[in-house]
């Protein structure tokens, strides 16, 4: 099955300053990959996606970048803010049929004012 | 719509009674998934349902069971709780199929506590 690596498990940042959260997979096959925020108490919640057709993909201070040869996708976050700071998750959905989301082990990021 | 719905929100078990999460969504999604997450850790898959009647297992399926009667439902059965089902427990949806996949949306969480 998928197996999706996260890196790193923790991240400090200064407030303004980028953060990058990087993550692998095993399936060469995967075609949808989908990151998730999930504030304290919360649940996740997506705040981007990427599909294996497309190489990057923004929405304001977020980005996504998805290599397929190497199989590797990364979640940039730009001019960082204090509300910023959660836990996030990268996932992979492979195409064998009907598999299921597989989530990496998440990356705690603190943005200090 | 109210998405995903998740009762209760909060549960404390003694050990050996069992229980049933609830979970409903209103998105007409055919997929849904129960995943449980530990303090601090990732979210493993418990189970998960492509459609009515159909359930499968996850990564983490001993100690639950599942049904899927109809679209909208899928509870998650607790027998005999253990302290190691202590956990908060996410229900999800997405509209999937063979070849298209879409978000997973998840409802706010039941967090029990086996004692």
């Amino acid at each position: 099955g998928e197996n999706v690596e996260q890196h790193p498990s923790t991240l400090s940042v200064q407030e303004g300053d980028s953060a990058v959260i990087k993550c692998t997979y095993s399936d060469s096959a995967s075609n949808y990959f989908p990151w998730y925020k999930q504030e304290l108490g919360k649940r996740p919640q997506l705040i981007i996606d990427i599909r294996s057709n497309v190489g990057e993909k923004k929405d304001q201070r977020i980005a996504v970048t998805l290599n397929k040869t190497a199989k590797h996708f990364s979640l940039h976050i730009t001019e960082t803010q204090p509300e910023d700071s959660a836990v996030y998750f990268c996932a992979a959905w492979g195409s064998s049929g009907y598999s299921t989301l597989t989530f990496g082990k998440g990356t705690m990021l603190l943005v200090s004012p | 719509n109210a998405g995903v719905t998740q009762t209760p929100k909060f549960r404390i078990l003694k050990i050996g009674q069992s229980m049933t999460l609830q979970c409903t969504q209103d998105m007409n999604h055919n997929y849904m998934y129960w995943y449980r997450q530990d303090p601090g850790m990732g979210l493993k898959l418990i189970y998960y349902s492509v459609g009515a009647g159909i359930t499968d297992k996850g990564e983490v399926p001993n100690g639950y069971n599942v049904s899927r009667s109809t679209t909208e439902d899928f509870p998650l059965r607790l027998e005999l709780a253990a302290p190691s089902q202590t956990s908060v427990y996410f229900c999800a949806s997405s509209y999937s199929g063979y070849d298209y996949n879409s978000p997973l949306h998840f409802g706010n969480g039941t967090r029990l506590t086996v004692t």
